[in-house]
């Protein structure tokens, strides 16, 4: 079975500063995707990066970027000029691709990300 | 921009009592799912439907809950005779074309069960 670890239950960062949340996973499937959610203390769920395993390149959205090593199982999230709107609840996630039927997204136990004035 | 949205945002229930949490999809969207969050747990898939029957379910899904699309547009959750551990944040999600396809994710319902 398909499982995600996310080893980080809170971390700290002041704004402004860079940090990195990390997650590693553990599958046998060679394709999937992976994903990191915000939830905010609204707790709406909201994607903020997607990352298909076919791909070398790692994904970037804007501050949001990842650092994927599949070799490794990693799927580290790197927050670049961290602001206090990124506070919120991170959830990395995996997801099977699309020629394994199972669609259901498994979640890791997620990491609080405090930003400090 | 469409968005799936839930209701209520937050609903109190006696231990015992039956419960329908209601979804609406993005409405070209034919694959519909429930994700739980008991407080301070990661997020769990319970149930995911498509073409008016159950695609895939989790073992937390037993014979109190049941999922329905009563019209075209309303994806439910039953959970007919609520416990204790049932209090948690209930997430609805639908995507386009299922397998493969971004889900997308309502802002989910509190569920208080007391």
């Amino acid at each position: 079975a398909q499982t995600v670890t996310q080893s980080q239950p809170e971390m700290s960062v002041q704004e402004a500063e860079t940090v990195t949340l990390s997650c590693t996973y553990d599958t046998s499937e060679s394709d999937y995707y992976l994903f990191w959610y915000k939830q905010p203390p609204s707790r709406q769920m909201i994607l903020v990066i997607r990352q298909e395993a076919y791909k070398q390149q790692n994904a970037t959205e804007n501050r949001f970027s990842v650092n994927f090593q599949k070799a490794a199982k990693s799927f580290s999230l790197k927050i670049s000029d961290s602001q206090l709107g990124d506070a919120a609840m991170y959830f990395c996630a995996y997801r099977a691709d699309q020629m394994n039927r199972d669609d259901k997204i498994i979640f890791g136990k997620g990491t609080r990300l405090h930003i400090l004035p | 921009e469409p968005e799936v949205t839930q209701t209520p945002s937050h609903q109190v229930t006696q231990m015992g009592q039956e419960v329908i949490l209601r979804c609406v999809p993005i409405s070209n969207h034919l694959y519909f799912y429930w994700y739980r969050q008991i407080l301070g747990q990661k997020v769990e898939f319970l149930v995911s439907f498509y073409n008016n029957e159950i695609s895939e379910k989790s073992e937390i899904f037993d014979d109190q809950f049941s999922v329905e699309r009563p019209d075209g547009s309303n994806f439910t959750l039953k959970i007919r005779s609520t416990k204790l551990e049932d209090s948690a944040m209930y997430f609805c999600a639908s995507s386009e074309l299922g397998v493969g396809d971004e889900q997308y994710f309502g802002p989910g319902t509190r569920l208080t069960v007391t």
